[in-house]
């Protein structure tokens, strides 16, 4: 799970900035999955990407949040005009594309946002 | 209702017990997965174990293994011999594959804070 890398590891952003996360799969993986954990929590489910596709964005805030995962580069989580609320710590994981290996998934080291 | 129920939210126990941790799932997907992550004090998210709803066996994974039990919707967590090091946070999670047909996200529980005494 070292492999899955995210950047930056902190963040800091004033009332109404942008955040903006990376993630970078292992190697050879293409599907891409954001997860939220606010504080004293489990992580909740957010987002699922293929390059270039969204699947399943049913855990995504309807405003402010969004995601990409484009054909060359990191899959970004984008969130606009953050609130206080936003503060959490942001879990990236991949997994294989093999439907036989598709439960595994490879979590990154965490974007840890704080809202000020 | 809570798909993933942990009903610990915090165990000690001394070094070299064995320790059970409790997780109960709610699915009406007949295919589903079920995993335990530790998240130790320094965040990161590292996958222990994983067992799938059609297994015969119960998973085991060196001093890891899972007591499923599917009649019960019931994947308790064994970690025999524990030690020091195994004070984390434990989370139990599914994946059900009817919701996507595939990779799909994870559903968490609450999770269990074990701390291990010398």
């Amino acid at each position: 799970n070292a492999g899955v890398m995210q950047n930056p590891r902190h963040l800091v952003r004033r009332r109404g900035q942008e955040a903006r996360l990376r993630c970078s799969p292992m190697k050879g993986h293409s599907h891409v999955y954001w997860y939220r954990q606010l504080p004293e929590e489990g992580l909740k489910f957010m987002v699922y990407l293929q390059k270039e596709n969204i699947i399943d964005e049913s855990g995504m805030p309807k405003e402010r949040f969004s995601a990409e995962f484009p054909k060359e580069g990191p899959s970004i989580l984008r969130i606009q005009q953050v609130v206080r609320g936003d503060s959490a710590a942001y879990f990236c994981a991949s997994s294989p594309p093999s439907p036989q290996r598709a439960y595994e998934q490879y979590f990154g080291p965490g974007t840890r946002l704080t809202v000020t | 209702a809570q798909k993933i129920t942990q009903t610990q939210p915090g165990m000690f126990v001394q070094e070299k017990e064995a320790v059970t941790l409790d997780c109960t799932y709610d699915t009406s997907d007949p295919s589903y997965g079920l995993f335990w992550y530790k998240q130790p004090s320094s965040g990161e998210m590292i996958f222990l174990i994983y067992q799938g709803s059609y297994d015969q066996q119960n998973a085991t994974e060196g001093r890891y293994s899972l007591n499923f039990q599917k009649a019960r919707k019931s994947a308790n967590l064994v970690i025999s011999a524990s030690q020091l090091g195994d004070s984390a946070m434990y989370f139990c999670a599914m994946r059900e594959e009817m919701r996507g047909g595939g990779a799909d996200g994870l559903t968490f529980g609450k999770g269990t804070h074990l701390i291990i005494q010398p």
